[in-house]
């Protein structure tokens, strides 16, 4: 594998569902982010760790719970959601230099087209 | 604050035609600016950066300069194809965020 890789590409869930979205980097990066990608608006960041540590939560609800165990990994877990949270769902990855002074080019995934019911 | 504005599509063209996608920013300091392209039904893959003024990213057969003095950083293509049919983001970095653009569509017809 190469790149960033995202499963599963396609996720349809109901409200009281539990699932997660994850995300894999193979680029030795040390930054990871979510997205949120949806019909008619600008895409929205969501998360983002350096160093497996949160450093943005763009007032997210909390029905979406990121992890990220190690600087290769990211989850994306949801529960209860809304018909409106159906997007795609974009993971993306970079390298932070300098002390996080400086964040080079972000690499995306393929994204999860999410469906809630 | 940073922000992009991209002309709204959908800019509709036939083969072979000239490509044009405006995009203008607004920014403090020195930004990278990039152009990503998104596929129908996929991720955002980047297609072409500019990191400092006068600077020429290119790819693909597409161009875009970074010009400072206009704050554009406008994607041109001479001539398209109906596999370049997609959607178009163009996106600014300053520090640690990426600002985008609200995306243009592009479709070619043969």
């Amino acid at each position: 594998e190469t790149g960033v890789t995202q499963t599963p590409r396609h996720l349809v869930m109901g409200m009281t569902n539990k699932k997660s979205l994850k995300c894999e980097q193979h680029l030795g990066h040390n930054a990871m982010y979510w997205y949120k990608q949806s019909a008619k608006k600008p895409l929205e960041l969501m998360f983002v760790y350096n160093f497996k540590e949160q450093t943005e939560n763009n007032s997210v609800p909390s029905r979406f719970s990121p992890e990220c165990p190690n600087s290769s990994h990211l989850f994306l877990h949801l529960h209860t959601l809304q018909p409106e949270d159906s997007a795609l769902y974009l993971c993306a990855s970079s390298q932070e230099v300098l002390g996080g002074a400086f964040t080079d080019t972000q690499y995306f995934g393929p994204g999860t087209r999410l469906t809630v019911l | 604050g940073d922000s992009v504005t991209q002309m709204e599509g959908p800019v509709t063209l036939s083969e072979e035609a000239f490509l044009t996608i405006n995009c203008t920013y607004t920014a403090t300091g020195y930004p990278s600016l990039f152009w990503y392209v998104q596929y129908p039904g996929e991720g955002l893959q980047l297609l072409l950066k500019a990191t400092k003024a006068d600077d020429k990213g290119s790819n693909k057969g597409f161009e875009a300069t970074y010009r400072k003095e206009t704050t554009s950083f406008h994607l041109e293509k001479g001539s398209v194809q109906v596999s370049d049919s997609a959607v178009y983001f163009c996106a600014l970095q300053n520090t640690d965020k990426l600002i985008f653009g609200t995306g243009t569509r592009l479709q070619v017809f043969p």
